[in-house]
C-alpha cells in the first residue's frame, strides 16, 4: 500500500507562472489536506477536500490559489503568476474518515522555488 | 501569542540521553499530534493523543488536557532522532482540517 504520493519533488517556477502541484492520497483514503511550510517558518494548513467538495479553504490566499480533488485522479494545489514568496514547502495529508482526531498520513512534500 | 507553543526550540543532546519536548496550546482540542519531519523533508506522524499516554519503542507521549500541556519524552537517544519534532491541535471547534501547529523543536542528537 503506497503512502501519500506527491509530485513533483521540486518545482522551479518563474515569477508569473503557474504553479501546479500534484497529491495522490493512500488507497481508500478520501480526504486530502494541503499546508505550507514557508522558509523558517511552521506549517500552515491551507485547505482541506473530500472528492469533488472543497471542505475548508479558510487557510488559502484569496487570490491565485485553487485546490481540487477531482473523482478520478489526484488532488491539484495550483497557484497563478506565482511570486517570490510563494517560494515554500507545500504538503499534502490523507485520512480515511472525516474525523478530528484521525491519524494523518503526511507526502515527502513539493518544495516550490519561485526565481 | 502562538495558540500551539513549543519547547525548547533548539534541543542537543548526548546519544543515550533522555529528551522531553513540550507543548502548550491555548485552543481546547479534541486531538494533539506529534510529527517529526527528517532533514529531507518528510513528515512522520509519531502519535495522535486526545488523553492519558501512549508509547511506541523509545518514544512516549503524555498530554494533560486540563493543563493544556503535552510532552514528547525519547529515551536512550540516538543519533537517528535528529529531526524536528512538531506538535500540532486539532482546534475543537473546527470540523474542518485545520490543524494549528507548533514551530517545532529541532533536535540533534550527538554520538
Amino acid at each position: 500500500n503506497a503512502g501519500v504520493m506527491q509530485n513533483p519533488r521540486h518545482l522551479v517556477r518563474r515569477r508569473g507562472q503557474e504553479a501546479r502541484l500534484r497529491c495522490s492520497p493512500m488507497k481508500g483514503h478520501s480526504h486530502v489536506y494541503w499546508y505550507r511550510q514557508l522558509p523558517e517558518e511552521g506549517l500552515k494548513f491551507m485547505v482541506y477536500l473530500q472528492k469533488e467538495n472543497i471542505i475548508d479553504e479558510s487557510g488559502m490566499p484569496k487570490e491565485r490559489f485553487s485546490a481540487e480533488f477531482p473523482k478520478e485522479g489526484p488532488s491539484i494545489l495550483r497557484i497563478q503568476q506565482v511570486v517570490r514568496g510563494d517560494s515554500a514547502a507545500y504538503f499534502c495529508a490523507s485520512s480515511p474518515r472525516q474525523r478530528n482526531n484521525e491519524k494523518l498520513f503526511f507526502g515527502s512534500g513539493t518544495q516550490l522555488s519561485v526565481l | 501569542k502562538n495558540e500551539v507553543e513549543q519547547s525548547p526550540q533548539n534541543l542537543t543532546a548526548q546519544e543515550g540521553e533522555f529528551i522531553t519536548i513540550n507543548c502548550s496550546y491555548s485552543v481546547g482540542i479534541s486531538a494533539l499530534h506529534w510529527l517529526q519531519q527528517h532533514p529531507g523533508g518528510g513528515i512522520v506522524s509519531l502519535f495522535m493523543l486526545s488523553s492519558g499516554k501512549k508509547k511506541h519503542g523509545r518514544l512516549i507521549a503524555t498530554i494533560n488536557i486540563q493543563e493544556k500541556h503535552s510532552s514528547l519524552h525519547i529515551t536512550a537517544s540516538h543519533p537517528r532522532d535528529s529531526a524536528v519534532y512538531i506538535c500540532a491541535a486539532w482546534d475543537n471547534y473546527n470540523q474542518g482540517g485545520k490543524l494549528i501547529f507548533g514551530q517545532g523543536t529541532e533536535l540533534s542528537v550527538k554520538p
